[in-house]
């Protein structure tokens, strides 16, 4: 199952983008890139996902790059809020056709006034 | 919707007692799957269940036993509690393998 690595931890100012890499070195080529967050001790949130395309949504963007290597989550204006663990998560194949995710320890991000 | 709603939110249990967590989710998602959490690390997999009467083993599932009787409820059992089986447990539910999962808000073990 694909690993992935991120930093610990980092800090952002409010109201500036929050980049956050992520490096899947090992990843297949069906695996997705998934990201959540949790927030302070409460159950992960999704925000996105990828397979090689870059998205947008209302929360984030994903840029993953062509070789798949490694993504980047973009929060563009981080807001105290934005403040948590955020976890780079590849999503690997079970058995009958069924997924399951691999946690990181994630990178808590610490948004500052 | 309530979504995924877990309880209880706290507990203590003595060393060698029985108990079940339960996991319930009112979106009718097929897909449930119970994770632990054990301090500044990462969720585990415990087991996972596909629809109605399907479960199947994840990553740790030592331990533990879990029944899927309706497409709501997916309970966790833990037979014969150990202080390793400390830890923050939650529930998620899918619509499908390939959907994102949606968490609860976790049950808080604590095994002495």
């Amino acid at each position: 199952d694909a690993k992935t690595t991120q930093p610990p931890s980092m800090d952002c100012a409010e109201g500036r983008a929050a980049n956050l890499p992520c490096n899947h070195s090992t990843i297949s080529g069906n695996e997705y890139v998934y990201w959540y967050r949790q927030i302070h001790s409460q159950g992960p949130q999704y925000i996105i996902h990828g397979l090689k395309n870059n998205e947008t949504n209302e929360m984030a963007s994903l840029i993953i790059t062509e070789d798949r290597k490694s993504s980047t989550l973009i929060l563009p204006h981080a807001t105290l809020r934005d403040t948590a663990v955020y976890y780079c998560i590849v999503r690997a194949e079970g058995t009958s056709g069924t997924y399951k995710y691999i946690f990181g320890t994630g990178t808590r991000l610490k948004v500052l006034a | 919707n309530a979504g995924v709603t877990q309880t209880p939110k706290f507990r203590i249990l003595k060393i060698g007692q029985s108990m079940t967590l339960q996991c319930t989710q009112d979106m009718n998602h097929n897909y449930m799957y119970w994770y632990r959490q054990d301090p500044g690390m990462g969720l585990k997999l415990i087991y996972y269940s596909v629809g109605a009467g399907i479960t199947d083993k994840g990553e740790v599932p030592n331990g533990y036993n879990v029944s899927r009787s309706t497409t709501e409820d997916f309970p966790l059992r833990l037979e014969l509690a150990a202080p390793s089986q400390t830890s923050v447990y939650f529930c998620a539910s899918s619509y499908a393998g390939s959907y994102e999962q949606y968490f609860g808000p976790g049950t808080r073990l604590t095994v002495t």
